[in-house]
């Protein structure tokens, strides 16, 4: 199975800043047959459903704000919040879907400073 | 409005069984996979397994922690996507989500859209 590990499990930014949250994985998600890695990422609010942010590492989803964005490549990614806004006070997760069983992050909570 | 919506969580007793149902609404249900991942009270997310469209077969895969226990089936007919779920021990308390994979493959992706959720308490 693969591992996927997030960090920091929490982070607290102030209203305009940049939070970063940092995702590994065990072994490369990298298939290399089209180079895309198979990783997403998923935001999920208290009392909600996760809502699907970011697919192939990097490719936003329609609708989510452009200063939400992912980047990374074989085991290490990030997602990056360019300018926290208040409704981004969330929990984040990173999926890898290279392989089965697909696997989570463990979460990084973002709040506001 | 593309929409899952998933029914059937309550409390059951510990060795019992439950079915969960997943019903789709807004879009071609058939051609998608469906995956079920649960979260525990306060915890992160599990995947526990999907089925494949007719088109790739139908066939389902399982995460090793329900692998023997639970099975998942579809109903496209019903729009509906069914969690079976046997021999329930007490740390499969969870709250329930079925999800879509947009992707159209054979392959397990991502997940979009989310249902809200069924809560599945197993306690004596």
């Amino acid at each position: 199975d693969i591992a996927m590990t997030q960090s920091p499990d929490s982070l607290a930014v102030s209203l305009g800043e940049r939070a970063t949250i940092n995702c590994k994985s065990s072994q490369s998600v990298l298939y290399r047959s089209n180079n895309k890695n198979y990783l997403a990422w998923y935001q999920q609010k208290p009392g909600q459903p996760p809502k699907l942010l970011i697919y192939w590492a990097s490719t936003r989803e329609s609708g989510v704000p452009d200063r939400i964005s992912g980047s990374g490549s074989e085991t290490d990614f990030t997602l990056t919040i360019s300018s926290l806004q208040a409704e981004d006070v969330a929990v984040y997760y990173c999926q890898q879907y290279y392989s089965t069983p697909l696997t989570f992050g463990g979460g990084t909570k973002v709040e506001i400073k | 409005e593309v929409q899952l919506v998933e029914s059937g969580g309550g409390l059951v007793q510990p060795g019992r069984s439950l079915r969960l149902s997943c019903t789709a609404s807004g879009f071609t249900f058939g051609d998608y996979a469906v995956s079920w991942v649960r979260q525990a009270p306060g915890q992160g997310l599990e995947w526990l397994g999907f089925v494949r469209s007719k088109s790739y077969g139908g066939t389902s895969e399982y995460a090793a922690s329900v692998r023997g226990r639970f099975i998942i089936s579809r109903d496209d007919s019903k729009n509906i996507a069914y969690l079976q779920m046997n021999s329930l021990r007490t740390e499969d308390t969870a709250l329930y989500y079925c999800a879509r994979d947009p992707s159209r493959t054979s392959h397990c992706n991502w997940f979009d859209p989310w249902g809200q959720g069924t809560l599945v308490t197993v306690s004596s």
